[in-house]
């Protein structure tokens, strides 16, 4: 079964817009990463947040991480269509196994 | 560096058919994962790989999956025979170590089709 699970499921925006996904997570953690796949490929790694951070920015990329709540956002900042991707959250557990477990992500289309 | 390289891309067989994947991590990556994708769903891991030694395979349907990998560098999932629910992406994946799960690097999958 899978850790997280992502809101929205689907998100469409027009270009420039900003885009925020959100991942709610079951255990707890050691990190929280978001991945990004684009149709037809393989995953491809954005950002990673350890279980003591709160906040974390990679360019136009923002990740908050709320442990008490056991959730985690996505922001991506004036949005491009080329951003039009599925993004899926991914947890790290804290107890045992160097696994790690996949939600079932959100479909983001960014209109031109 | 050279990305997770994963062949075929795209296999497609009759049911009751064998079927095999292979991977080849990237260089320096002891920990090696086989994830299984559906169609609009999340990957979900079926085997990891410490070097040579499968750690993890909880989740490999051992019926029909089985995996090596052998010299702890290139690895073989093969499913035989196949099912009609086996239809899926095949994700192959690579990290550097095995201290606290880090960075994941994915292979661009095999596309498996059962008819």
């Amino acid at each position: 079964s899978q850790q997280g699970e992502e809101d929205p499921q689907a998100l469409s925006i027009q270009e420039g817009e900003n885009a925020t996904m959100n991942c709610s997570y079951k255990t707890s953690i050691n990190n929280l990463q978001w991945y990004r796949q684009n149709s037809g490929r393989g995953l491809v790694h954005l950002i990673l947040i350890r279980s003591n951070e709160r906040e974390k920015h990679s360019g136009r990329l923002r990740v908050t991480l709320d442990t008490s709540k056991k959730s985690s956002s996505l922001l991506i900042t004036a949005s491009r269509a080329a951003d039009t991707a599925s993004y899926f959250c991914a947890t790290a557990l804290l107890a045992g196994a160097n696994n790690l477990f996949f939600g079932t992500g959100t479909r983001l289309t960014v209109i031109p | 560096e050279a990305g997770v390289v994963q062949s075929p891309r795209y296999k497609i067989i009759e049911k009751k058919q064998p079927v095999a994947f292979w991977c080849n991590p990237i260089s320096g990556h002891n920990t090696l994962y086989w994830y299984l994708q559906n169609l609009g769903q999340g990957p979900e891991l079926l085997i990891r790989y410490e070097n040579e030694e499968a750690v993890d395979d909880s989740q490999l349907p051992k019926d029909r999956f089985s995996a090596e990998r052998l010299k702890g560098v290139d690895s073989t999932l093969k499913i035989q025979p196949a099912e009609l629910g086996d239809s899926a992406v095949y994700l192959c994946a690579s990290s550097r170590g095995l201290a606290n799960t880090g960075e994941l690097f994915f292979g661009e999958g095999s596309r498996l089709t059962v008819l």
